[in-house]
């Protein structure tokens, strides 16, 4: 069974474009979050939710919307994609925002 | 600025030998500080964590050492093996629902045979 699960795994797309990533967790935590993986692999909050509120919005620009509809679900859209969105996009799950993080596998996102 | 400092950028070890990674971080507010080993195409897994009211913690071959007067904490693998080949990220955070987790660079380390 795996704990956090993001779909999709690849995404290519154009300058422009709108796009989405899901992500679900089946461990029960209250707590969900959005990291970017840049090309040298820094690691960087975007957002955060607890229990369907957000709690940490980094400076993401607001062309990055999450959704959460349950606690269970945290979604990212992004629209009108430019090449610098180009990165791996982690989702992660914690009981609360004081417990260890389990991430997904990550959606890499190519914009051309 | 960069809160967490992670070194060296890259790492190559032999079979067997003593891996090393260091962390020094800035915000003396910071009480939780994890280690995270990240495999190619996989997300970040929690290795080990510790928290600054001991200097030391052990998990098998993985050990945290914690030197909270210099803003400094370490990893060392002991007998490291060629699975241990993976990058690892140091973090750091303070308690609090609003604060975050702020990672180190990552160190890229291979163990060669």
């Amino acid at each position: 069974d795996t704990a956090v699960s993001q779909t999709p795994k690849y995404l290519v797309t154009q300058m422009g474009n709108d796009k989405s990533i899901k992500c679900e967790q089946n461990l029960g935590h209250d707590t969900m979050y959005w990291y970017k993986q840049d090309s040298k692999k820094f690691l960087k909050i975007m957002f955060s939710y607890n229990n369907k509120e957000l709690i940490i919005n980094e400076t993401v620009p607001n062309r990055f919307s999450p959704k959460s509809p349950d606690k269970a679900h945290l979604n990212l859209h992004i629209n009108s994609l430019e090449l610098g969105d180009s990165a791996v996009y982690f989702c992660a799950s914690s009981q609360d925002a004081n417990s260890p993080l389990h991430f997904g596998n990550g959606t890499r996102l190519t914009v051309t | 600025q960069q809160q967490v400092k992670q070194s060296p950028q890259s790492l190559i070890v032999q079979k067997g030998g003593i891996s090393i990674i260091n962390c020094a971080y800035e915000n003396t507010a910071f009480d939780y500080f994890p280690w995270y080993q990240q495999f190619p195409g996989k997300g970040p897994a929690l290795l080990i964590a510790i928290r600054p009211d001991v200097s030391e913690k052990k998990e098998g071959r993985f050990t945290i050492s914690f030197n909270k007067s210099a803003k400094q904490f370490s990893l060392h693998i002991m007998d490291s093996q060629p699975g241990d080949s993976a990058t690892y990220f140091c973090a750091a955070k303070r308690s609090g629902t609003a604060s975050k987790l702020t990672f180190g660079t990552g160190t890229r380390l291979q163990v060669t045979l």
